[in-house]
């Protein structure tokens, strides 16, 4: 059963912190990991998406790895600012042709002034 | 280029009614799929429509249903509401012809059983 866990929950650092959030999977047919972004109450905005064949992704301020033989992807945030705060998702979808995404519960960012 | 859009942005129903969302995909996109977000339980996929076929069904029960029209976009029914149904759905969109897969997310339905 693929499960997706994201450690921690929550999470609050000053401005101007970089910080690290944590995803593990059990898939070991992974096809691509996202990252999302959800603000309270609204839809998704992605992030980043890595290919299994790829082991990070940059964007800006943000940087995405993946390492399949441990389960494991980490976003890393650099110069957090209050924008930034969010709910963080993981979601990664198999390659066993599901198409469905399966996603951990998130990480509550807050970053303050 | 617009993204996935959904209406209605709220509805309120009340126990054993019958709810329709509906969700227009990015333009060139031919796959649909549903997720609910309910409180406490994360999100859960739903359903996944490509090519006006369902393709996919997540572990919910058949009062959960929908369709795929030929201009690619997509309408979920949920009958005899029950309480724990309130939740956000989104909906999202692929072209799965592209390398990645990438499911793009709309704004969502905020769906509240009274």
């Amino acid at each position: 059963k693929q499960e997706v866990t994201q450690i921690p929950a929550a999470l609050s650092v000053p401005e101007g912190e970089n910080l690290v959030l944590n995803c593990s999977f059990t898939d070991s047919a992974i096809y691509n990991l996202q990252w999302f972004r959800q603000d309270p109450g609204k839809g998704l905005t992605s992030l980043l998406l890595i290919q299994s064949s790829q082991r990070e992704q940059t964007s800006g301020r943000l940087n995405a790895s993946l390492d399949k033989s441990s389960g494991r992807s980490t976003l890393y945030i650099a110069a957090s600012q209050p924008g930034d705060s969010a709910t963080y998702l993981c979601a990664e979808l198999s390659g066993g042709g599901s198409e469905k995404l399966v996603f951990g519960k998130g990480t509550k960012l807050t970053v303050n002034p | 280029e617009a993204g996935v859009t959904q209406s209605p942005t709220h509805l309120i129903k009340t126990r054993g009614q019958q709810a329709t969302l509906r969700c227009s995909p990015i333009s060139g996109h031919t796959s649909v799929y549903w997720y609910q977000q309910a409180l406490g339980l994360g999100l859960q996929f739903l359903l996944w429509y490509d090519e006006g076929e369902e393709r996919n069904r997540g572990n919910f029960p058949p009062r959960f249903s929908g369709r795929q029209f030929p201009n690619y976009s997509s309408e979920l029914n949920v009958n005899a509401l029950e309480l724990e149904d309130s939740a956000l759905y989104l909906c999202a969109s692929s072209f799965r012809g592209g390398v990645y897969n990438e499911q793009f997310f709309g704004p969502g339905t905020r769906l509240t059983v009274l």
